[in-house]
């Protein structure tokens, strides 16, 4: 198992242009999460999925848009970056059920996103 | 307004000591605690948790002590090992059986392990 995977791992972008964050879990997962992560910061919640075809907003969704077409892809579009974007995000995956009583999200390994 | 906060943006701890990481939370309707570790150009990764029916929970060196009518959870480390400097997140939700289980973050503490 690959985990969460995310691609690009580092993207400069100019005021203005949209770009899309990958994300993609292999583990069967219904929830998947997008989070960012500013400097001295801790993670929020950008927005999330229960599962395919269904999507809600979290903390800070304004300027992102998500789509959920299959249980596996989870990508994160932003239209007109923003200087205020730059950041730090992260793709995490859960499973439905309660497999344990530590139940917990996977995470993947980040994507730096830079705007000027 | 910080509803997860974690005062103390770093700790320094010797090799073999306890290392006491501590959070704090204002939301009565956290019902779910956990712990994430963060390597730098990582994701971070599940430490412990522990459910509010309970006031601890073990797994092997660590510890996370909940007091509810504080509302204040720590993370115990012992004994500490170099492998454990990282930054430490603390992380809650509410309606965790039913829910999306949205996490909210503290701010994070960087733990150096001296040798």
């Amino acid at each position: 198992n690959a985990g969460v995977t995310q691609t690009p791992k580092f993207r400069i972008l100019k005021i203005g242009q949209s770009m899309t964050l990958q994300c993609t879990q292999d583990m069967n997962h219904n929830y998947m999460y997008w989070y960012r992560q500013d400097p001295g910061m801790g993670l929020k919640l950008i927005y999330y999925s229960v599962g395919a075809g269904i999507t809600d907003k979290g903390e800070v969704p304004n300027g992102y848009n998500v789509s959920r077409s299959t249980t596996e892809d989870f990508p994160l579009r932003l239209e007109l970056a923003a200087p205020s974007q730059t950041s730090v995000y992260f793709c995490a995956s859960r499973d439905l059920f309660l497999r344990s009583s530590q139940e917990t999200q996977y995470f993947g390994p980040g994507t730096r996103l830079l705007v000027l | 307004d910080q509803q997860v906060k974690q005062n103390s943006p770093s700790l320094s701890v010797q090799e073999g000591r306890i290392s006491i990481l501590n959070c704090d939370y204002t939301n009565s309707m956290f019902d779910y605690f956990l712990w994430y570790k963060k390597y730098p150009a990582e994701g971070p990764t599940f430490l412990i948790s522990i459910s509010s029916i309970k006031d601890k929970n073990e797994d092997g060196r660590f510890t996370v002590f909940l007091n509810k009518s504080a509302k204040h959870l720590s993370l115990h480390i012992v004994p500490s090992q170099p492998g454990d400097s990282a930054v430490y997140f603390c992380a809650a939700s509410d309606n965790i059986i039913q829910g999306a289980q949205k996490l909210v973050f503290g701010q994070g503490t960087r733990l150096t392990i001296n040798p």
